[in-house]
């Protein structure tokens, strides 16, 4: 099974900062990774897939990278709707797997 | 707009079969896509079950695989999931959601996301 870390688990930032959520994975995955956005008692959001492509709908201000096994999202500047976790999820010979989630709070 | 809906008994004793069934509106089951079950227990992260597609493969959690089945039904236009022997540690909100594809010599292949998920259902396992 290939894992993924994702770091920090907790972040906190103010409104209008720039924040980084890194995912990295335990083997090599191609870009095969995505990254969602889950609020309280709501489903998980798409938000970028193929590790850097946005999602239709989804504000700009969202942005993925990827450098060999570590994968980032980065929002430019957060805005109040953003505060959620955020969760990191690969796919490789059919098999998924999530990384441990970030939870993003108002500073 | 695609829809999913989950549905399926609250609460399900410890040793039974926990069963789901997500109906899919406004999109055919067969029309190239693969389809999923994710769950989360309270205060968790995400889990990934399994994923099937409508020809009848499925790829399942290498952790689950021994008690899992996911199938489908597409005359009904939805698919289900089956747990077998569950435990407290399968209390979860469990969703399922369709997954991205692509095409390449005439076959479809699953991608890397999730794209459309239902609103999740709770399930408690509980004597």
């Amino acid at each position: 099974d290939i894992q993924l870390t994702q770091s920090p688990s907790f972040l906190s930032a103010s409104v209008g900062d720039r924040v980084t959520i890194t995912c990295r994975a335990s083997q090599g995955i191609s870009s095969y990774l995505a990254w969602y956005q889950q609020k309280p008692g709501k489903a998980p959001k798409l938000l970028i897939y193929a590790a850097s492509t946005l999602q239709s709908g989804v504000p700009s201000r969202f942005s993925g990278s990827r450098s060999g096994t570590e994968f980032t999202l980065t929002i430019s500047s957060l805005q109040p709707e953003d505060f959620a976790t955020y969760y990191c999820q690969q796919l490789n010979s059919y098999l998924v797997t999530f990384g441990q989630g970030t939870r993003l709070e108002i500073k | 707009q695609v829809q999913l809906q989950e549905s399926g008994p609250g609460l399900v004793k410890p040793s039974e079969t926990l069963s789901l069934t997500c109906a899919v509106s406004y999109y055919s089951i067969s029309n190239g896509y693969y389809w999923g079950w994710i769950r989360q227990s309270p205060g968790k992260g995400l889990e990934w079950i399994g994923s099937m597609y409508h020809s009848g493969s499925t790829y399942y959690n290498l952790s689950l695989k021994s008690r899992v089945t996911i199938s489908v039904d597409t005359s009904k236009k939805q698919f289900s999931l089956n747990l077998s022997s569950v435990t407290a540690a399968d209390t979860a909100v469990y969703y399922c959601a369709r997954q991205m594809n692509y095409y390449d010599s005439g076959s479809y292949y699953p991608r890397d996301a999730f794209d459309i998920w239902g609103q999740g259902t709770m399930v408690t396992v509980s004597s």
